[in-house]
């Protein structure tokens, strides 16, 4: 597509629930991020993942956070068991990998309330 | 990444100049500059990057000091949609892990 999609744009789910998050790159984008923003927070990294290496999962909160990215394109982010505190927005982002400067793109976000 | 510092806020009056400064004394030859903004309740959008040279597009300009150690991002005629939290970033080639600091919150007043 033109631009980095996620899915659902909202949703409100019971704590304990679990949740998954849906993350579309651009065609051709080998690297996708996560990204968390808490109201009135700064963008907290999750997880990276470029190509077929093993992702870098060091942003993850605790062991509830997994995510996938299925033939290097799809992204999903599974929360699981969810509390309170995991309510925010969930940002996506793409880039390519060329030599030089790769410039990430960023989906809409899907925000998250846990009630 | 190289670690950038930026003022926690700044002001600038409508259809001004606004001039947004970026410490990055770290940076090493071959990472690049750039500039992301996050409009409030959207997800952050690219503004500019740049190596060396002073770089310009349709919505910015960055100034980089030839020491490559600080550089400015200016709007040229700030308007009210141009506020927002605007992050400078340091960065090597390729696809890397991005982290982002804590930004420069630039409020335009009318």
């Amino acid at each position: 597509g033109a631009g980095v999609s996620q899915s659902p744009s909202n949703k409100v789910t019971e704590k304990g629930k679990d949740v998954e998050l849906r993350c579309d790159p651009i065609s051709g984008h080998t690297a996708l991020y996560w990204y968390r923003q808490s109201l009135g927070q700064g963008l907290e990294f999750l997880i990276y993942f470029q190509g077929n290496s093993a992702p870098d999962k060091s942003g993850l909160p605790s062991d509830r956070f997994s995510a996938e990215r299925t033939g290097g394109s799809v992204s999903t982010l599974t929360i699981q068991r969810t509390q309170q505190e995991d309510s925010a927005v969930y940002l996506c982002a793409s880039s390519p990998n060329r030599a030089g400067a790769n410039v990430l793109t960023f989906g809409a976000g899907s925000r998250l309330t846990v009630l | 990444d190289a670690k950038t510092t930026q003022p926690p806020s700044m002001d600038c009056a409508e259809g001004r100049a606004a001039n947004l400064p970026c410490n990055h004394s770290t940076i090493s030859g071959n990472e690049y500059v750039y500039w992301y903004r996050q409009i409030h309740s959207q997800g952050p959008q690219y503004i500019i990057h740049g190596l060396k040279n002073n770089e310009t597009n349709e919505m910015a300009s960055l100034i980089i000091t030839e020491d490559r150690k600080s550089s400015t991002l200016i709007l040229p005629h700030a308007t009210l949609r141009d506020t927002a939290v605007y992050y400078c970033i340091g960065r090597g080639t390729g696809a890397q892990k991005l982290v982002f600091g804590q930004g420069t919150r630039l409020t335009i007043n009318p």
